[in-house]
């Protein structure tokens, strides 16, 4: 029962331009969304989150969207650069986090 | 910074030995966590505890137990290490809620291989 889904398990673009993870969620009790962002052989580094009753938030670069009456958010990087390769992953949780779910992850790979 | 910090990188053990994994955090966090990441399932719930000596089960504590005896430390045991158990573990802290959402920090991981 995978409560989160990102069905794009790789995405590439080009240097300078943007680049949009999306994510979906089935259950409507999530109080908040995360992007966590891991490279090779080091663990998950907290990228960004966003509470259920905001639509936006921005930091600097990175700015994630909420959508709930889709039950459907994504993250946008702008502009993409070379070291922003890796995997991402997208997570809800409740507010006490004691139920935490995480979706496959979606591979960025960012071109020169 | 949090530091969430987990014993070993590599390890290889055998069918049917008893393994330990060990995990330290140094903010004085209330709520720890054991996942293990599989490709294409993203990470799973194995283990958490929110306090000293209390520990929930996940979606797939089988075959696995934990002990939580002091706040910064929170071990992962294989109580019978089986193949299908070779994954990597990832080890994870957090804060309570009253300071408002705090998110969970990761350790490294641990890679394991059960020949």
């Amino acid at each position: 029962d995978q409560q989160v889904k990102q069905n794009s398990p790789s995405l590439s673009v080009q240097e300078g331009r943007i680049s949009i993870l999306n994510c979906d969620y089935t259950n409507s009790m999530f109080d908040y969304f995360l992007w966590y962002k891991k490279y090779p052989a080091e663990g998950p580094t907290f990228l960004i989150s966003i509470s259920s009753i905001k639509d936006k938030n921005e930091d600097g670069r990175f700015t994630v969207f909420l959508n709930k009456s889709a039950k459907h958010l994504s993250l946008h990087i702008v502009p993409s650069q070379p070291g922003d390769s890796a995997v991402y992953f997208c997570a809800a949780s409740t507010y006490n986090n004691n139920d935490m779910r995480f979706g496959a992850g979606t591979r960025l790979t960012v071109k020169p | 910074d949090v530091k969430v910090t987990q014993s070993s990188r590599y390890l290889v053990k055998r069918t049917g030995e008893k393994v330990f994994l060990e995990c330290v955090q140094d903010m004085d966090h209330e709520n720890m966590f054991w996942y293990r990441q599989d490709p294409g399932l993203g990470l799973r719930l194995i283990y958490f505890s929110y306090d000293v000596k209390m520990k929930e089960k996940g979606d797939i504590p089988e075959g696995y137990s934990v002990s939580r005896e002091k706040k910064e430390r929170f071990s992962l045991i294989l109580e019978s290490a089986s193949t299908n158990q070779t994954s990597m573990y990832l080890c994870a802290s957090s804060g309570v809620g009253d300071r408002g959402y705090q998110p969970q920090h990761f350790g490294d991981g641990t890679r394991l291989s059960i020949l």
